[in-house]
């Protein structure tokens, strides 16, 4: 178990190109979150899996944004034609029962 | 949608003193509660989580407990030391198994 990881940790990228960050959670997890952080505030809820099955999308999530979770394992999320407005910390979170675990996050500037 | 409300939003306090973090939420229909550190810039680490059917958990010098009638939670950090300078955020799950978050409260310790 080596905890949940995030790639890349740190993400510049000019406006109007597109990133995709990855996830890969504890092994055994079969939910899977995506979150993002803004300065000062809480996390906020983007999207989560159950193994494979994208659940539910916040109305946070644009046009623009698309996650997957192939297989039920790593998963990315992509953001498509980046704003400024995205500019933000994004959480990646697992759990099985109960309690969830977070990867160290990736911070995306879009410049 | 629940709301999660953290009070006092930052701390400051000297070496060696009790610290006492509050969280209320607006739903007191929860599934369970965590706790989590964030260092600047990282990821969020969990603390302690308390399952509804419980009163308080215990970790060392943490100690949570959880009002779940009153929508409240108090995280209680004793004999507080500088290397727990950090952002502290409650999360507040519900049956859907999603959390919601507080916007944390920031604690710093003088030495």
């Amino acid at each position: 178990d080596t905890g949940v990881s995030q790639d890349p940790r740190h993400k510049i990228t000019k406006r109007g190109q597109n990133v995709t960050f990855r996830c890969d959670p504890i092994s055994e997890h079969n939910r899977l979150y995506w979150y993002r952080q803004t300065l000062g505030q809480g996390p906020e809820f983007l999207t989560y899996f159950q193994n494979e099955a994208q659940l539910e999308k916040s109305r946070l999530l644009s046009d623009r944004f698309s996650a997957e979770r192939p297989k039920g394992s790593f998963s990315t999320l992509e953001i498509q034609r980046t704003e400024q407005g995205d500019s933000a910390m994004y959480l990646c979170a697992s759990s099985r029962k109960e309690g969830y675990t977070f990867g160290s996050g990736t911070r995306l500037t879009v410049v | 949608k629940q709301e999660v409300t953290q009070i006092p939003a930052a701390l400051s306090v000297p070496e060696g003193e009790n610290l006492v973090l509050n969280c209320s939420f607006t739903d007191s229909a929860i599934y369970n509660l965590q706790w989590f550190r964030q260092d600047p810039g990282k990821g969020l680490t969990s603390l302690l989580l308390i399952q509804s059917s419980q009163r308080e958990q215990t970790s060392g010098r943490l100690n949570a407990s959880l009002d779940k009638s009153s929508g409240r939670s108090t995280l209680y950090i004793a004999a507080s030391q500088p290397g727990d300078s950090a952002t502290y955020l409650c999360a507040v799950i519900s049956s859907d198994y999603k959390l919601s978050f507080g916007a944390g409260t920031t604690v710093t310790v003088r030495a």
